[in-house]
């Protein structure tokens, strides 16, 4: 059971090149997230999708967009990457209703843009 | 979503136990409070969740007053693997709805000596 798998582990940009950030859940979970997470800070919240077909802004869209593909996969894509948006990337999935047990997180993409 | 407070760091030695109180003052009726561990270059890890009183697992004890206006996660006994960031989350987790998305704040630094 792999649970949260992102892919790549690692890219390296150049300013100005698009890239897409994959993650994929094998938990059946409606709900997943995607992060940011800067050098000695707390994750913050891209966008979030609460079910299939649907996508929701969180604390820090610009820049980015996202696409529920299926249940199982949102990915993450940087159009025009910035240095500005060097960091490391989580995805996330969880289950709604009553006690969800928390989300799930994959083991993170890190990003340098150059 | 609710708010949260937390201290930024905290100290401890092995074999203590360890209390971090995390503040939601603007909590809702259906929100559930819920913590997460993460240990440098990994996604945060789901510990515990609870909506009142008290919830113990293996691995801690989560104690709500009944005003559940704060949250303290309690961990017993704790060693040098227990240094990491810890978060507390607010939100709500309804079937059938928006689940909302998961905010963290900056968390709680938690630095165990020897």
């Amino acid at each position: 059971n792999a649970g949260v798998t992102q892919t790549p582990k690692f890219q390296v940009l150049k300013t100005g090149q698009s890239m897409t950030l994959q993650c994929a859940q094998d938990m059946n979970h409606n709900s997943m997230y995607w992060y940011r997470q800067d050098p000695g800070m707390g994750l913050r919240l891209i966008y979030y999708s609460a079910s299939e077909g649907t996508t929701d802004k969180g604390e820090v869209p610009n820049g980015y967009n996202v696409s529920r593909l299926n249940k199982r996969e949102f990915s993450l894509r940087l159009e025009s990457a910035a240095p500005s948006q060097t960091s490391v990337y989580f995805c996330a999935s969880s289950e709604v209703g009553g006690a969800s047990g928390g989300a799930f997180f994959g083991q993170g993409t890190r990003l340098t843009v150059v | 979503l609710a708010k949260t407070t937390q201290p930024i760091s905290m100290d401890s030695y092995e074999g203590q136990e360890v209390n971090i109180t995390c503040s939601h003052n603007n909590i809702a009726t259906n929100d559930y409070i819920t913590w997460y561990q993460q240990f440098p270059s990994q996604g945060p890890r789901f510990i515990i969740q609870g909506y009142k009183t008290k919830v113990t697992n293996e691995v801690a004890s989560l104690f709500i007053p009944a005003d559940r206006k704060s949250s303290t996660l309690s961990l017993p006994r704790v060693s040098l693997s227990d240094t990491a960031v810890y978060y507390c989350l607010v939100g709500a987790m309804n079937y059938g709805g928006s689940q909302g998305n998961l905010i963290f704040g900056k968390g709680t630094k938690l630095s165990v000596k020897p």
